[in-house]
């Protein structure tokens, strides 16, 4: 069964980058997309971007500026960065996979990131 | 870009009750790209429906999805306890960009 576990700062300061680490177990990460989705408290839903085995990234156009993504093969795990962060990026961050069912499935249980000085 | 509108926002129910959750999107969307997800207060979404009308694993026979073109219905009939949740519709298109739906909550009425 697939797992995913995010990890990284709970906090970052404004103007500074946010990294987050999703690390895989269960499976190899040797197939399909995996994602990074955002959720402010109280609120809906946001895609920010995917990365495949190949290294191809495909992110939101909302984002796409200030959004980076990895994947280490060896290691199982994909990383999320997130440059020039205000407040209005303050949520739950979620890895996920899409098993090319234009879905995700499973999800990581997400990790809170708050920006604030 | 594609924007998906669930409606109603909230929905009051008993256990036992059927529930019927709408999602209209602004386009066409290919069945195969209309997915739904219930999230618990505190947990992530969890895969329900993908591919409009496929339940995931797991998921009981009491959730079903229908719909195509732009208006697409989750239904649950009979209506367990633990089925009171906020439900989301999620579509799929190219280039590649995943678009949610605003939630419709499913309370105990």
């Amino acid at each position: 069964q697939v797992q995913l576990q995010e990890s990284g700062p709970g906090l970052v300061k404004p103007s500074e980058t946010l990294s987050l680490t999703c690390t895989v177990s269960g499976d190899s990460i040797t197939d399909y997309y995996w994602n990074w989705i955002r959720q402010p408290a109280g609120r809906g839903l946001e895609w920010i971007g995917r990365i495949n085995t190949s290294g191809s990234t495909n992110f939101n156009p909302s984002l796409k500026s200030r959004v980076t993504m990895s994947l280490d093969m060896s290691k199982n795990q994909f990383s999320l960065r997130l440059s020039s962060v205000t407040a209005a990026d303050t949520a739950m961050y979620y890895c996920a996979r899409d098993p090319f069912r234009s879905s995700f499935d499973p999800w990581g249980q997400g990790t809170l990131v708050t920006v604030s000085s | 870009e594609i924007v998906l509108t669930q409606s109603p926002g909230t929905l009051s129910l008993s256990p036992g009750e059927r529930a019927t959750l709408s999602c209209r999107a602004s386009q066409s969307v290919s069945s195969s790209d209309l997915v739904w997800y219930q999230q618990k207060p505190g947990q992530a979404p969890r895969l329900l429906i993908y591919g409009a009308s496929s339940r995931a694993t797991g998921i009981p026979d009491r959730f079903s999805g229908s719909g195509s073109g732009t208006d697409f219905t989750l239904t649950i009939t009979r209506l367990e306890p633990e089925d009171f949740a906020v439900y989301y519709c999620q579509q799929y298109e190219r280039p590649p960009l995943y678009t949610f739906g605003q939630g419709t909550k499913l309370e105990i009425k």
